[in-house]
């Protein structure tokens, strides 16, 4: 199974800092992209999707999507410690006959006061 | 937004009994269900897709029968741990769609908050 690839970290940013989240995906035939935040012991919410080259904003995200080099990745403006949390980045791919997400391992932000 | 409920949030087994998690979308008709796996400081992995009124797909390495998934209506899935042994102690979470999931780039899935299942 092709992957989706994300650091680990964790990745510290002080309060009010731009958080930078990267992942990479191995399959040229995924459409489109999903981040999601986890905290500990939840289920993953959805932030974004992006399936368009370029930039999309919502709020204080913006997701990035370079389908040429195979890279997404999340920005996170005036980050908050509220944003502590797993992100997760996914590929939703068509497999098997079915659309289905695939998860990065996920990378844990730290946002300190 | 759409609300997927799961039942139990929490269950603690003894090894070689069988465990039931139910996945209910609560305002909508979910036509198809995915049910995950997540061990601790790991990735969800994708068990099985399920449509409803038909058998699941099982992902590589899921053994079937011992992952019993039922869809019988477009709002309840269920997912049984036959057999449970320590190594199913994991986090169980359950996601639904209301588009096929053949169709778009993306359907959005809407998560359950998961079932915690500690086999003793």
């Amino acid at each position: 199974q092709k992957e989706v690839e994300q650091n680990s970290g964790p990745l510290s940013v002080p309060e009010g800092a731009i958080a930078s989240l990267n992942c990479t995906y191995s399959d040229r035939g995924s459409q489109s992209f999903f981040w999601y935040r986890q905290y500990s012991g939840k289920s993953p919410e959805l932030i974004m999707f992006i399936y368009s080259n370029g930039d999309k904003e919502d709020g204080r995200f913006t997701a990035q999507l370079n389908k040429a080099s195979q890279y997404v990745s999340l920005l996170i403006r005036d980050s908050q410690p509220s944003d502590s949390a797993t992100y997760l980045c996914a590929d939703w791919r068509f497999s098997g006959g079915y659309n289905k997400l695939i998860f990065g391992a996920g990378t844990r932000l730290a946002v300190h006061p | 937004g759409a609300v997927v409920s799961q039942h139990p949030s929490r269950v603690i087994c003894k090894s070689g009994t069988s465990v039931k998690i139910e996945c209910r979308s609560l305002d909508f008709q979910a036509t198809t269900m995915f049910w995950y796996r997540q061990f601790p400081k790991q990735s969800l992995m994708l068990m099985a897709t399920s449509n409803e009124g038909s058998k699941a797909t099982y992902e590589q390495g899921v053994e079937k029968d011992k992952f019993l998934i039922n869809h019988a209506s477009l709002t309840l899935s269920t997912l049984t741990v036959t057999s449970a042994h320590p190594e199913d102690s994991s986090f169980y979470i359950c996601s639904a769609t209301p588009g096929l999931a053949g169709l778009g780039p993306g359907n959005e899935q809407f998560f359950g908050p998961g079932t915690r299942l500690t086999v003793l």
